[in-house]
């Protein structure tokens, strides 16, 4: 398996409401990375994982809250999003990243209405 | 600090025209390249990389090499294909740093 599943691929949240993103990787990757694009831009870092611990925070706001429950898994839980906050966000996973490089997911596109 | 620097898009090429998109980077220490392609809709996939000078990186007939002394990673292709319009991003990372710095993206059209 030499993939990054996402999903859901798209989800629309009022709000107010909470909902979580899914990340899986089963490449043994020890690094796992939370990125959020917006339109016609490279993709921003919001969170590093390594060895399941919290690494980076490139100062992400409170309503955007990440877990790693295992070395498979990211989540991002959402809650009281902004409709500024639409965009696509991905998830990336790395080993020996200077070599092989991030393998990225497809993304969740996320629309707040 | 890091910074990757792509020429200005949006490009359009007629099919079987030969590409080049530009890339220059500032970083400390030997940084690795990478070429990534993002198709509409989709995530990003790793075209290319090269993690010393020198290096030509090599995928679906686009080449790039590690030119250290001008600092560059240049995409090129010999005859793109309608199927290769995508957005391409030019991007770095250096050892021990977790952050893979981006460029600012080209977005590539080919015309039948």
């Amino acid at each position: 398996d030499t993939e990054v599943t996402q999903t859901p691929k798209h989800l629309v949240m009022g709000m107010t409401n909470k909902k979580s993103l899914k990340c899986e990787q089963h490449m043994g990757h020890r690094a796992m990375y939370w990125y959020k694009q917006k339109a016609k831009k490279p993709p921003e870092l919001m969170f590093v994982y390594s060895y399941e611990k919290l690494s980076i925070n490139e100062s992400v706001p409170s309503r955007f809250s990440p877990e790693c429950p295992n070395s498979s898994l990211l989540n991002l839980h959402l809650h009281a999003l902004q409709p500024e906050d639409s965009a696509l966000y991905l998830c990336a996973s790395s080993q020996d990243r200077e070599v092989y490089g991030y393998t990225f997911g497809s993304g969740t596109r996320l629309t707040v209405v | 600090g890091n910074s990757v620097t792509q020429m200005e898009g949006p490009v359009t090429l007629s099919e079987e025209a030969f590409l080049t998109i530009n890339c220059t980077y500032t970083a400390t220490g030997y940084p690795s390249l990478f070429w990534y392609v993002q198709y509409p809709g989709e995530g990003l996939q790793l075209l290319l990389k090269a993690t010393k000078a020198d290096d030509k990186g090599s995928n679906k007939g686009f080449e790039a090499t590690y030119r250290k002394e001008t600092t560059s990673f240049h995409l090129e292709k010999g005859s793109v294909q309608v199927s290769d319009s995508a957005v391409y991003f030019c991007a770095l990372v250096n050892f021990g740093n977790e952050k893979l710095t981006f460029g600012t993206g080209t977005r590539l059209t080919i015309i039948p």
